[in-house]
């Protein structure tokens, strides 16, 4: 059973170039989060969607950034023009709903991550 | 690969004794609490979760304690083991309506044989 699967797993580009992440979630799930850790400021939240529709993006850092959603198996986390510090691993998640005696939440399943560099 | 910060809190405990992952919360209308265990070079995975109206619960080797009293959160793994070695996060959900954790800055456990 495939977890959540993110791509590239690592990257490395030059300031001012186009950066696109590509995120699979589990299929069924139809939450997806895009997180970002860093070593100053941790695991933070970008930007999720909830049935391919952006929901809440206040932690997308600025213009620059942008995520889309096209469909309920694709989602991508595009930075233009890139710059050194965005360099970070963005981890993608997915869960179901919430639901069930227990069910305010729901368990996030993380993938891999992708490692940025931006020299 | 390096994930969290050069100033981890860093946890040593010997194989096969217990430990406690502590984690302190600021917002008291938090009511979900999650802690999440991230290998190296990989993504946090799930480990157990409580809401605000418990304050305990139990799991697998695992147990986390919740006092809102003074808004600490506790992981206690038992019988601990080499594969435990990892980086552990609280996280909490803390805006009403807003589906999203916000994650501690995670403490390093690193288990000696």
């Amino acid at each position: 059973d495939a977890g959540v699967i993110q791509s590239p797993r690592h990257e490395v580009t030059e300031m001012g170039q186009e950066v696109t992440l590509r995120c699979k979630p589990i299929s069924g799930h139809d939450y997806l989060f895009w997180y970002r850790q860093t070593m100053m400021r941790g695991l933070e939240l970008l930007i999720y969607f909830n049935n391919n529709v952006p929901i809440d993006d206040s932690g997308m850092p600025e213009d620059r950034f942008s995520a889309k959603m096209p469909n309920a198996s694709f989602s991508t986390l595009k930075i233009q023009p890139s710059e050194p510090r965005d360099s970070a691993v963005y981890f993608c998640a997915s869960s179901l709903p919430p639901g069930g005696a227990y069910g305010l939440y729901g368990e996030l399943f993380f993938g891999e991550g992708s490692r940025l560099t931006v020299l | 690969g390096e994930s969290v910060g050069l100033h981890l809190p860093t946890l040593s405990v010997q194989e096969g004794d217990n430990s406690i992952i502590n984690c302190a919360y600021s917002n008291s209308a938090s009511d979900y609490f999650i802690w999440y265990k991230q290998e190296s070079g990989k993504g946090p995975q799930f480990i157990i979760d409580i809401r605000s109206n418990m304050d305990k619960r139990q799991g697998q080797r695992v147990t986390v304690l919740l006092n809102k009293t003074v808004k600490h959160l506790s992981l206690q793994i038992a019988a601990t083991q080499p594969g435990d070695s990892a980086v552990y996060f609280c996280a909490e959900n803390n805006e009403a309506g807003r589906r999203a954790l916000t994650f501690g800055s995670g403490t390093r456990l690193q288990v000696q044989p």
